[in-house]
């Protein structure tokens, strides 16, 4: 049950893109594609930006998408605003029918 | 809309139990997979259980297997956790969360409710 590799932080201007990577096992994000991405503003709960690996809820801005390639999971936050300023976290099914999350990834707006 | 409300955090001396609730609304409860995740202070999400829609079916993180137990009551909306032989590093913000589909990642989250293990 080891926590899946986020970078610990990315930054970007307002405008740019960023892409922060989640990169986990065959017993996780590479054989399912039930891997979702949170947002987590600080002293906030986590709130859904993607699931089932590029989906996104009613609601949430068309800037933010998400791919998987093999083992690894990306989000991509294109259009940089400062208000996207916060933790992102990844989450995957596994292969034992739990659930793991990234290590956690802090956005900077320059 | 969806609405998840925990109850029961507080101080705890390591050791003893506690049981924290979340109350469930706006959506048929009797039909979603629910999670417990925690936050210690200043670090990551961690998953800590998660129950099926029918109370079938429970998973557990490897480091509270044996001393948590979550359960669900479809009559009331609610889903517990009894946390016992409670230690200091169980200590953290707990979030009840409702699964998309079956047992995979949450979509709604409550706002959570705070355990301190301490003596």
């Amino acid at each position: 049950q080891s926590a899946l590799t986020q970078p610990a932080s990315v930054s970007g201007s307002p405008g740019q893109s960023v892409t922060i990577s989640c990169a986990g096992t065959n017993r996780d994000v590479g054989i399912y594609d039930y891997v979702s991405w949170y947002q987590q503003q600080s002293g906030k709960a986590p709130k859904l930006m993607i699931y089932d690996v590029s989906n996104r809820p009613s609601g949430v801005s068309s800037r933010f998408s998400g791919s998987k390639s093999g083992n690894t999971a990306s989000l991509t936050i294109s259009g940089l605003q400062a208000e996207d300023e916060a933790d992102y976290y990844c989450s995957s099914y596994t292969t034992s029918s739990t659930l793991v999350f990234g290590t956690g990834t802090k956005l900077t707006v320059l | 809309q969806v609405q998840l409300v925990e109850s029961g955090g507080g101080v705890v001396q390591p050791g003893r139990s506690l049981r924290l609730s979340c109350a469930a609304s706006g959506f048929m409860f009797s039909s979603y997979g629910m999670h417990w995740v925690r936050q210690a202070p200043g670090k990551g999400l961690e998953w800590v259980a998660v129950i099926s829609y029918d109370g079938k079916n429970k998973f557990y993180v490897d480091s509270v297997e044996g001393r948590f137990t979550i359960s669900r009551d479809s009559s009331k909306n609610t889903l517990d956790l009894q946390m016992n032989s409670l230690r200091p590093e169980d200590s953290a913000v707990y979030y009840c969360a409702r699964s998309t589909q079956s047992l995979t990642p949450p979509d709604y989250w409550g706002q959570g409710t705070q355990v301190t293990v301490s003596s």
